[in-house]
């Protein structure tokens, strides 16, 4: 199985900094790389498919990028309601893999 | 805007089998991939399956010797049948429905999720 590892595990921010998480595939993904935001008690939302598409109805402070094993999450301008976990996930392989999250905290 | 909901036992002893049924607004399951997730408490997320039709299943390697999946058109739902179980079994697990655009899929329209425990 593709493993995917994110960084950092957790991190700490101020509401407007400028926030990036990383993913890392253990082999060449092309593109095919997706992110969810997890709040506490809820079920997982996507924000970014196919790597750099933003999913309908997500704020454009969002954005994805990267290709083959490294991808990066950013959020240009942290939010109240952006902290959360967030997680990665290959669909490249049809056996999908996660990433171990990054919890977003208030600093 | 499409709705799952799961249902089933919510408390389990070891050894024994978890049946959990998720049940589509739309009441249509046809031409779509069906997927379930589970999420240990206070852990990371871990993909158990999906399934198009019965010749159209994939299963987490790691689980599909316990593992079996249905869907009932029918009655716009699916299930999931996860034998043996043990503490490490513990965990909410949700059902999704796996969106696709071209050859790109992703986790959508999540149920609310159901913990699932056990223990004797």
């Amino acid at each position: 199985d593709i493993q995917m590892t994110q960084s950092p595990s957790s991190l700490s921010a101020v509401v407007g900094d400028r926030v990036t998480i990383s993913c890392r595939a253990s082999q060449p993904i092309t593109n095919y790389l997706n992110w969810y935001q997890q709040k506490p008690g809820k079920a997982p939302k996507v924000v970014i498919y196919g790597a750099s598409t933003l999913q309908s109805g997500v704020p454009s402070r969002f954005s994805g990028s990267g290709s083959g094993t490294d991808f990066t999450l950013t959020i240009s301008s942290l939010q109240p309601e952006d902290f959360a976990t967030y997680y990665c996930q290959q669909s490249h392989s049809t056996h999908f893999t996660f990433g171990g999250g990054t919890r977003v905290e208030i600093k | 805007q499409m709705h799952l909901q799961e249902s089933g036992a919510r408390q389990v002893k070891p050894s024994e089998t978890l049946s959990l049924t998720c049940r589509v607004s739309t009441g249509s399951i046809s031409d779509d991939y069906w997927t379930w997730v589970r999420q240990p408490p206070g852990k990371g997320l871990e993909w158990i399956g999906h399934m198009y039709d019965s010749e159209t299943t994939k299963l987490n390697p790691s689980l599909m010797n316990r593992l079996t999946m249905s869907l009932d058109t029918s009655k716009g739902q699916f299930s999931l049948k996860l034998r043996s179980l043990s503490a490490a079994d513990t965990a909410v697990y949700y059902c999704a429905l796996l969106r696709g655009s071209g050859s790109y899929y992703w986790f959508d329209s999540w149920g609310l999720g159901t913990l699932v425990t056990v223990s004797s």
